[in-house]
């Protein structure tokens, strides 16, 4: 059963302390996302990672850091200088190859709530 | 700075009408793009693409791109409850396979 897993489902994190946000995808694709969606808001690009080993920052990088060690896994956390982490977390792939080269999926994301 | 635009809504329609949602982007190299639909609480899921200027129809939706006007559209036939979503516009720029999204237009489908 191919797909993008998100976990956990929820997160409850208290101030000052860093949590992870894991990402896994058996679709191999090469290419990987992290959004954030605020109440009422879309999506805004955290970081990408085109290839194992390189990863970008997006559009709000400050506060997050990520890792691309397997083609299959690209884990997000969440530190304590991100000031206002409170959001749903948005993980996606896509394969990059042509044909539908820019469409991305989505896994069920996590939401994250500080305490 | 690359922006895209939609009406927030909420747009209401009735059972069996057609909806209309609309999207303009800023920059004239975008390439790709997508439409998105989201129940709450849920993540986006892929309702169709576009590259060309024209319309593509896919069953009930039907996606409209113009690049000389910046804009592209969805129509939904024969609108149904369950379409009741929020729906996400996305453009790609060449390049690369990054998404810039719209803040999305919440559907409501009334009986």
């Amino acid at each position: 059963d191919g797909g993008i897993t998100q976990s956990p489902k929820y997160l409850f994190r208290k101030e000052g302390q860093n949590v992870t946000l894991s990402c896994e995808q058996n679709l191999n694709h090469d290419a990987m996302y992290w959004y954030r969606q605020d109440p009422g808001q879309g999506l805004r690009l955290i970081y990408y990672s085109q290839i194992v080993n390189d990863f970008q920052k997006g559009d709000i990088a400050e506060g997050y850091s990520v890792s691309r060690e397997k083609k299959e896994s690209f884990p997000l956390t969440v530190t304590s200088a991100q000031k206002n982490p409170t959001a749903f977390y948005l993980c996606a792939s896509n394969s990059g190859t042509s044909g539908n080269p820019d469409t991305q999926y989505f896994g069920p994301g996590t939401r994250l709530t500080v305490l | 700075q690359k922006e895209v635009e939609q009406n927030s809504g909420p747009l209401s329609v009735p059972e069996g009408a057609i909806a209309s949602l609309n999207c303009t982007y800023s920059d004239r190299g975008s390439q790709s793009f997508f439409w998105y639909r989201q129940y709450s609480g849920k993540s986006p899921e892929l309702i169709m693409f576009i590259y060309s200027n024209g319309d593509k129809e896919d069953g009930r939706f039907t996606a409209q791109l113009n690049k000389a006007s910046q804009y592209v559209s969805l129509l939904i036939r024969d609108s149904q409850p369950s379409d009741s979503a929020t729906y996400l516009c996305a453009v790609s720029t060449g390049g690369g396979n990054k998404l810039t999204f719209g803040t999305g237009t919440q559907l409501k489908v009334e009986l």
